[in-house]
C-alpha cells in the first residue's frame, strides 16, 4: 500500500523569505503522479504543483518549485519570496497512475509572518 | 463553468438521522470522488466512481452509500449518522488534461456535525 508522510506539522516563515516543506512517500509502482495542494482558511483545495514520476525535471510554477528525488522517494515543495497569502495548510498527495485514487499526507500548516 | 459544487455547505444532524450530500460537476469528467477530512488526518477517500454507473469503495467506506446518478452528479448518503462521522466532506472530479496530466478538482466542502 502507498503511504505519504509529511513530518512537519507546522512551519513558519517571514514574508519574502524562502521555505521548504517536506514530503516522503512509499510505493512499489513506477507509474505515478505527485501533487502539492494548498488549503487556505476558506477550506478550498487548490492545486499548487504537480510532478509526473517519469519526468526527471523538477516542476516549477512561478514562486513554487519541487525537489523530486525519485530514488529517495522524496518530494519537497519550495516556496520562494513568501507572501502573506501563502498562509495555509499544504498537503502532499500521491496518485497511482493505474488507479483513480489520491492518497494524502497529514498536512503542514504554514504561517507567513510580516 | 462552476466547476465542482456541493450542497449543503453546513449541516447539523442528530445521531441516527439520515441525509444526502449532493455533488455536481460541469467539466464533463468521468471520475468523481468523496473524501472526508478530519483534524490531523489529511483527506481520506470514502468512495469513488470511475465512470457513470460504477462505484467502488475507498479507504473509509463504512457507514456511507453513494449513487452516481449521471455523469454530472455523485451523491453521498449517511443512512444513520454517528458522531464519528462529524467531519468536513469534499467532493472531487478528475479530468485528463492535454499532456496526460491527472488532476483532481475539488468542491468547497460540507461541514457536517453529528450530535
Amino acid at each position: 500500500a502507498q503511504t505519504v508522510t509529511q513530518s512537519q506539522p507546522e512551519m513558519s516563515v517571514q514574508e519574502a523569505e524562502t521555505v521548504t516543506l517536506s514530503c516522503t512517500y512509499d510505493t512499489s509502482e513506477s507509474n505515478y503522479y505527485l501533487f502539492w495542494y494548498k488549503q487556505p482558511p476558506s477550506r478550498q483545495m487548490i492545486l499548487v504543483i504537480r510532478q509526473e514520476a517519469y519526468k526527471q525535471q523538477n516542476a516549477t510554477e512561478n514562486r513554487f518549485s519541487v525537489n523530486f528525488q525519485k530514488a529517495a522517494k522524496s518530494f519537497s515543495l519550495k516556496i520562494s519570496d513568501s507572501q502573506l497569502g501563502d498562509t495555509a495548510m499544504y498537503f502532499c498527495a500521491f496518485m497511482n497512475g493505474n488507479t483513480d485514487k489520491l492518497i494524502f499526507g497529514t498536512g503542514t500548516r504554514l504561517q507567513v509572518f510580516p | 463553468n462552476a466547476g465542482v459544487t456541493q450542497t449543503p455547505k453546513f449541516q447539523v444532524l442528530k445521531t441516527g438521522q439520515s441525509m444526502t450530500l449532493q455533488c455536481a460537476q460541469d467539466m464533463n469528467h468521468n471520475s468523481m470522488y468523496w473524501y472526508r477530512q478530519d483534524p490531523g488526518m489529511g483527506l481520506r477517500l470514502i468512495y469513488y466512481s470511475a465512470s457513470e454507473g460504477t462505484t467502488d469503495k475507498g479507504e473509509v467506506p463504512n457507514g456511507y452509500n453513494v449513487s452516481r446518478l449521471n455523469k454530472r452528479e455523485f451523491s453521498l448518503r449517511l443512512e444513520s449518522a454517528a458522531p464519528s462521522q462529524t467531519s468536513v466532506y469534499f467532493c472531487a472530479s478528475r479530468g485528463t488534461l492535454a499532456g496526460g496530466y491527472n488532476e483532481q478538482f475539488f468542491g468547497p466542502g460540507t461541514r457536517l456535525t453529528v450530535l
